[in-house]
Parts: C-alpha cells; structure tokens; sequence
C-alpha cells in the first residue's frame, strides 16, 4: 500500500543553517505530494504541494521537489529562522483513494538564535 | 479564513467512561470532515471521514462502535469514544473541506485533541 517515510527528528539546527528533510514515497500510480507544518498549538497546514513528477513546490522559503525517480520529496530551505521552529510532515495523496492523505511520522525542528 | 477548532484541546478519563471531542469550522461550511489520530512518534492515521447528514465512512480496521461520529450541522462534527481503555489515549485531529472543494489539500486541520484514558 501507499506509504511515505521521513527522517527521524528532532532536528536541532541554528539560526540562518540550512534545512533539509528527507522524505520518501511508496505508491501506486502518479500521487500528489504535500508538506504540512504543525506551529505549537495550531493545526496543520499545508506548506507546499507538487502534483507531478519534476514539479517544484515552494512557499515561505522552503522548497521541494516531485523526484519520480527517487521517489523523493525532500523538504529543503537555505537559511532556517526561530519562527520556523514547528512540526513537519509530509503527506501524498493518491487519486484512486480520493481525499484521503497519507502522512509520514512527523519531524520536529527547532531553531536556536 | 478556514480555521477549524477543537475541544477540548486536552482530556483525561477514567477507562470505561466515554469522552466526546467537538471539531468546529468557525468561517466556513464544512461538507466533509475527517478525524484522524496520532500515536507518539507515528504518522497521523485516517479514521473516518464523515459527510454532513450522512453516516460516517471508516477506514479498515477502526471500530465504529467505539468511535462514534456524528456530523449534524455543516459546522460541527463529533467524535465519541465510547468506554475508552488506555489503548486508546492518543492525540486526535479533525479536518474539514469547504463545498466544492474537494481535493487533499484542501483540508483545513484542528489544533487536536490530546486523549489519556487512566
């Protein structure tokens, strides 16, 4: 069945560091896949989204990238701010099971000044 | 817009009592709405997805007697978990799409609700 992977947390970096989250896929057919962050206290939204292979989804500085072939979508960002201290989860949904998403475990980073 | 709230936001009970969580769309209408739960360390699991006016539809292996969905209004779904045992005490988030919008992404999530059944 459909399954996604994400590196084990917490990540602990410094502020302006570079970010990167792994992530990885197991589907059947052509998924969309997603980014959710969680702040402290909030709900989960979405961050980012890519709907196909080689589509590069991006928001607020972070980045990824639909790799078909790797069946990857590493959440990345060039220099990390305090404020982006949360829970980070990626997500894929595949069309034949409608809305449903499929999450990964969750990655908490935290950024220290 | 789309904010989507819990209560409450933390519970603990005794086992074999029930607990009721509300998830609420406070700007929108909710056609649909979907309650996960989160087991420490684990991906957040579908366990139901639930239509206005309709009944809920359950994932694979989620007691429907024991997790009682009701999604009266278009802005209100409740899940109950009847006569909870510690097996149960998890972290449980709601979402709800908008009419019409129907895709993934467009799920708007609680904050969740941490359950500890002692």
């Amino acid at each position: 069945g459909n399954s996604v992977t994400q590196m084990e947390g917490p990540v602990t970096l410094s502020e302006e560091a570079f970010l990167t989250i792994n992530c990885t896929y197991t589907a059947t057919g052509y998924p969309s896949l997603f980014w959710y962050v969680q702040y402290p206290g909030e709900g989960l939204q979405l961050l980012l989204k890519a709907t196909k292979a080689d589509d590069k989804g991006s928001n607020k500085g972070f980045e990824a990238t639909y790799r078909k072939e790797t069946t990857s979508f590493h959440l990345e960002k060039g220099s990390v701010q305090v404020s982006d201290s949360a829970v980070y989860f990626c997500a894929l949904s595949d069309s034949q099971a409608g809305t449903a998403l499929i999450f990964g475990k969750g990655t908490t980073l935290s950024v220290s000044s | 817009g789309a904010v989507v709230s819990q209560h409450p936001s933390r519970v603990i009970c005794k086992s074999g009592t029930s607990v009721k969580i509300e998830c609420r769309s406070l700007d929108f209408q909710a056609t649909t709405m979907f309650w996960y739960r989160q087991f420490p360390k684990q991906s957040l699991m579908l366990m139901a997805t639930s239509n206005e006016g309709s009944k809920a539809t359950y994932e694979q292996g989620v007691e429907k007697d024991k997790f009682l969905i009701n999604h009266a209004s278009l802005t209100l779904s409740t899940l109950t978990v009847t006569s909870a045992h510690p097996e149960d005490s998890s972290f449980y988030i709601c979402s709800a799409t908008q009419q019409g919008r129907a895709r993934a992404y467009e799920q708007y999530f609680g904050p969740g609700t941490r359950l500890t059944v002692t």
